[in-house]
């Protein structure tokens, strides 16, 4: 079992719509949590840590289960803009950032 | 603030030859990863190093090396290219105690044919 696991999607979906992604982690151990997204054939980029009381930022809400090892992205009020590849990203005990293969999000007008 | 840099950001290479992927950081990061992406199989590390000085291997270190000499450097070899490692290859840092986010550079697309 993948340590971080994710849908790859596409998830596609007209402007204006919510869309939510869940990711689950294997190790019960882990420290700390993130998304990142990433555009076509360039380098990751931080979107939001997660918390866990979780987290708002603008149209983005964050959020963090323990009890079942899994976090969540919602994206509220979609733009062309939020087109990406959204990675969930997990740090174990050894503190190695730990990455899902990625959520495909394709925002059509 | 130039972040994290790599180079070359791409580059084909014979089958066979060597060659080393360069990064650099000037954040005074402890930690420096090497990741490749595939598609469909996303980032998978190849090797790390958590301070200069040491390294370790991640979940694909097979025909890389990496050596840690300083802080800011972090350098990538392919001692023998094969086809099987054309990827885009991404180094990354972050502070030590890892609940900090990590810090990529602009990748290198590496073609071996």
């Amino acid at each position: 079992r993948k340590e971080v696991e994710q849908d790859p999607g596409p998830f596609n979906v007209p402007e204006g719509a919510t869309v939510a992604f869940n990711c689950t982690y294997s190790n019960s151990a882990s420290q700390s949590f993130f998304w990142y997204r990433q555009d076509c054939r360039k380098e990751p980029k931080l979107l939001m840590s997660v918390y866990s009381s979780g987290n708002e930022d603008g149209r983005f809400t964050a959020q963090l289960n323990r009890a079942s090892q899994y976090i969540s992205l919602l994206i509220r009020d979609s733009k062309l803009s939020d087109s990406a590849t959204y990675l969930c990203v997990v740090n174990p005990p050894s503190y190695i950032p730990t990455f899902g293969r990625g959520t495909s999000l394709i925002v059509h007008p | 603030t130039a972040g994290i840099t790599q180079a070359p950001t791409s580059q084909i290479l014979a089958a066979g030859r060597s060659m080393t992927l360069r990064c650099t950081q000037d954040m005074r990061h402890n930690a420096m990863y090497w990741y490749r992406q595939d598609l469909g199989l996303g980032l998978r590390l190849i090797h790390y190093s958590n301070t200069a000085g040491t390294t370790g291997k991640g979940e694909v270190p097979d025909g890389y090396s990496v050596s840690r000499a300083n802080t800011d450097d972090f350098p990538l070899t392919l001692a023998s290219a094969v086809p099987s490692q054309t990827s885009v290859y991404f180094c990354a840092s972050s502070d030590s105690g890892g609940h900090t986010e990590a810090f990529f550079g602009q990748g290198t697309r590496l073609t071996v044919v």
